[in-house]
């Protein structure tokens, strides 16, 4: 069974430029995350979808940052226009079911210089 | 809000230590717990998941218990290698279907 990849693995980018993140979660996991992990924290959740619907996007910052899962598979997660504060790793979960617990890909670094 | 504590943040034991990793939370009304494993620059891995009903889970050398009542998870690891050496992560998910994450504890193994 192939896990959750996540593309790219490292982005280096200028501040104000936009980027984007893309993760295809395992088959048959409806339920999709994306989370924010900086330096020495652990991650923090900043959407969750159910199939193709947003259920949690409390803590994304909807000013410069935006997602998607169309068709309730592949997800894209935007930045737009990008701060030096947002250097992170970016990690995409997929799980079937809360029961289930929860699979991570190996996560995207973004570098904002 | 449910907070996720791991202390120490960082541990280094010499090859061959039982060692047990702590990890406390502040709401017992959680789903289940899953401890994580993350080397530098990758992603995390699943280790051991333990449900809500459950006292504790094993696997291979690890072995993971949950006390709901006092709020606490021990991951214990037994006859520890070098290859060992990462950080664990402690998660929660609670009634909301919300993951929340400890900062983690990074472990050095000396040979």
């Amino acid at each position: 069974e192939a896990g959750v990849v996540q593309s790219p693995r490292y982005k280096i980018i200028e501040k104000k430029q936009p980027v984007a993140f893309w993760c295809n979660p395992i088959s048959g996991h409806n339920t999709l995350y994306w989370y924010r992990q900086n330096l020495g924290q652990g991650p923090e959740l900043l959407i969750r979808y159910e199939n193709e619907e947003a259920v949690d996007d409390s803590q994304l910052p909807k000013d410069r940052f935006s997602a998607e899962r169309l068709k309730g598979v592949d997800s894209t997660l935007k930045i737009q226009p990008a701060e030096l504060g947002d250097s992170a790793v970016y990690l995409c979960a997929s799980s079937p079911g809360t029961f289930y617990g929860y699979t991570f890909g190996s996560g995207t670094r973004l570098t904002v210089v | 809000k449910q907070e996720v504590t791991q202390i120490p943040a960082a541990l280094s034991v010499p090859e061959g230590e039982n060692l047990v990793l702590n990890c406390s939370f502040t709401d017992s009304a959680i789903y289940n717990l899953q401890w994580f494993r993350q080397d530098p620059g990758k992603g995390l891995t699943s280790l051991l998941l333990i449900q809500s009903s459950q006292r504790e889970q094993t696997s291979g050398r690890l072995n993971a218990s949950l006390d709901k009542s006092s709020g606490r998870s021990t991951l214990y690891i037994a006859a520890s290698q070098p290859g060992d050496s990462a950080t664990y992560l402690c998660a929660l998910t609670g009634a909301n279907s919300k993951l929340t994450f400890g900062k983690g504890i990074t472990l050095s193994v000396r040979p």
